[in-house]
């Protein structure tokens, strides 16, 4: 049984850089894609990006300028920068699994089955 | 303001059958696959319905999913009142190049 479990600092101040970890236990992290998803208080999902275990990935554009995702397949992790934060980066921020074929031609997309249990990060000084 | 459309609330009583709608556009819903998750109170999503119309293992044949053209329902019979939470359609977004979600819907059992 996948499991996955976010770690980081829970409070971050504006204009410094937002640093997580999801660690991968009980199953590898190689052939699968990984996103970071958030939820704001109150407030609905939003997919930050994705990274291949091969360590390619895909950012939301309204975050991307901001956003790095790495991975590191020795310790099976994959992390989060987001940079120059600001109180509206305040969330609960998931990690999760997704399960997706990509072709030459297209993205097969069947959605995200296994999900951390999510990290407050509270943005203030 | 989500990508995808949804109703902000949904409520039904025990044993009822509600539907909870998602709406999208050509570059979403009408060209790819729709996801739903459920969302229990303090908890992370979980993954509900796959490929429009596909269960995981473990889910109730109570939750069904649907798509046509650039819209999906999620079907939800016999309601308990372990069914309320929040529930969120998602779908890939060709434009993008990621997924998208819609807003959400809170599902309340009287």
């Amino acid at each position: 049984q996948v499991q996955l479990q976010e770690s980081g600092p829970g409070l971050v101040k504006p204009s410094e850089t937002l640093s997580l970890t999801c660690t991968v236990s009980g199953g590898s992290i190689s052939s699968y894609y990984w996103s970071w998803i958030r939820q704001p208080p109150g407030k609905g999902l939003e997919w930050i990006g994705y990274i291949y275990y091969s360590g390619s990935t895909n950012y939301n554009p309204s975050l991307k300028s901001r956003v790095t995702i790495s991975v590191d397949t020795s310790k099976n992790q994959f992390s989060l920068k987001l940079s120059s934060v600001t109180a509206a980066d305040t969330a609960v921020y998931y990690c999760a699994r997704d399960m997706m074929v990509v072709t030459p031609s297209h993205y097969y997309y069947y959605g995200m089955d296994v999900w951390g249990q999510g990290t407050t990060v509270t943005v203030s000084s | 303001q989500s990508v995808l459309t949804q109703p902000p609330s949904a409520s039904g009583t025990p044993g009822q059958r509600v539907t909870i709608s998602c709406s999208g556009s050509s570059s979403n819903i009408g060209s790819n696959t729709v996801n739903w998750y459920q969302q229990l109170p303090g908890t992370a999503p979980k993954l509900l319905i796959y490929r429009n119309n596909q269960r995981p293992s473990g889910v109730p044949d109570r939750f069904s999913g649907s798509k046509s053209g650039t819209s999906a329902s999620l079907a939800i019979s016999g309601l308990q009142s372990e069914d309320e939470a929040d529930y969120y359609c998602a779908a890939w977004d060709d434009s993008l190049n990621g997924p998208v979600f819609g807003g959400g819907t809170k599902l309340t059992v009287l």
